[in-house]
This record gives C-alpha cells, structure tokens and sequence, in this order.
C-alpha cells in the first residue's frame, strides 16, 4: 500500500525566512508520480508541482523549489524568503502510474503560518 | 472558466437523512474523484470514476453511493447520514491514460457538511 508521511504538522516562521516542507512516501511501484498541492485559508487545493519518478532533476519555480531524492523517498519543497501568503497548508501527495486513474494519497499536511 | 463545480458549498443534515452532492467539470476531463478531508487526516479517496460508465471503491467508500451520470457530472449520495460522515468533501477531475498521460487533478472549492 502507498503512504505519504509528512511529519511536520505545523511551522511557524517570520517573513522572509526559508523554509523546509518535509514529505517521504513508501510505494511498491517503480513509476509513479507526486504532488503538492497548496490549501490556503480559503480553502481550495491549488496545484503546484507533478513530479514522476524518472526524473530526478530538481525543480525551481521563483520562490518555490522542489529536491526529489528517489535514494530516501522524498520530496521536500522549500520556501525562499516566505511572505505571509505562504500561509497555508501544503499537501504532498503519490499517486500510481498504473491501473485505470490516477488515484491520490495525500499526507496529511503541514501547516505553514508565516507572520511579520 | 469554471473549472470544477461542487454544489451546494454548505450542509447541514440530521442522522438518517439523505443526501446527494453535485459535481460537474468542463475541462473535458475522462476521469472524475470524490475525497473527504477530516482534520488531521489529509484527504482521502471516497470513489472515483476513470471514465463515463465507470465507478470504483477508493480508501474509504462504506456509507457512500456514487453515480457518473455523464461525462461532465459524479455525484455523490449519502443514503443515510452519519456524524462520521462530517467532513469537507471534494471533487476532482483530471485527464489520465495508463501509459500516456497523467494530467494534475482540478479540485473543486468543497462542500462543507455538517451532520448533527
């Protein structure tokens, strides 16, 4: 069975401070894909990346950047110079790359609370 | 540019009562999800469908019935309500083909339920 563990359940920071979101996955698959995905306060699920299990490049994306290590299992996303429309939570998710969808499993989220 | 339409966004229900949740996407998406986030716990899959005509059981599927009425529409039926069945749930819909594709899921703002 896949798991998604993110151990962080809630990180505090001041503006302009990095910051580290942790997540590792277990799965039996070879190729599979992850996700995060971002919930602010509001509430809705904003995507931000897709990841597939081949390509261990990491990604940036202005403030954003992903490291995936296939060697641990994880996929930890950092935050560089955070601003207070960080705060959110953000979810790591895997889904499978076989069978008839893509279905997810999510950890069950860190909190990000970003203040002056 | 609607994206993913969940109806109604709030509910409240008493023990026993009935209930269906609404969906519908035009991205023009083959495969459609139904998830509940409980607090703590991450979202997690109730059903989904791969394609119209289709539907599976995903992590958590006892006390619900789904329907994929076209390839726009997956609702979701509460045939006797529970207070464990409290909880945000959401619709999600991506494009995904074993082997070819496997597009993000489009999540919809959730339907807030209450079960007293």
């Amino acid at each position: 069975a896949q798991k998604v563990t993110q151990a962080q359940t809630e990180i505090s920071v001041v503006e302009k401070e990095d910051v580290t979101l942790d997540c590792v996955y277990e799965t039996r698959d070879t190729t599979y894909y992850l996700f995060w995905y971002k919930q602010p306060p509001s509430g809705e699920l904003v995507f931000l990346i897709r990841r597939n299990s081949f390509d261990e490049q990491n990604e940036i994306s202005g403030r954003y950047s992903w490291n995936f290590q296939k060697s641990t299992s994880s996929f930890n996303f950092t935050i560089t110079a955070s601003q207070v429309v960080d705060s959110a939570v953000y979810f790591c998710a895997l889904s499978e790359a076989t069978g008839t969808a893509s279905k997810l499993t999510f950890g069950t989220g860190t909190r990000l609370q970003v203040t002056l | 540019n609607a994206g993913v339409t969940q109806t109604p966004k709030f509910q409240v229900l008493k023990t026993g009562q009935s209930m269906t949740l609404q969906c519908a996407q035009d991205m023009n998406h083959n495969s459609m999800y139904w998830y509940r986030q409980d607090p703590g716990m991450g979202l997690r899959l109730i059903y989904y469908s791969a394609s119209e005509g289709t539907t599976d059981k995903g992590e958590v599927p006892n006390g619900y019935n789904v329907s994929r009425l076209n390839k726009r529409e997956f609702s979701l039926r509460l045939e006797s309500a529970a207070p464990s069945q409290t909880s945000v749930y959401f619709c999600a819909s991506n494009s995904f083909l074993v082997g070819v594709r496997n597009q993000p899921q489009h999540f919809g703002d959730g339907t807030r339920l209450s079960i007293l």
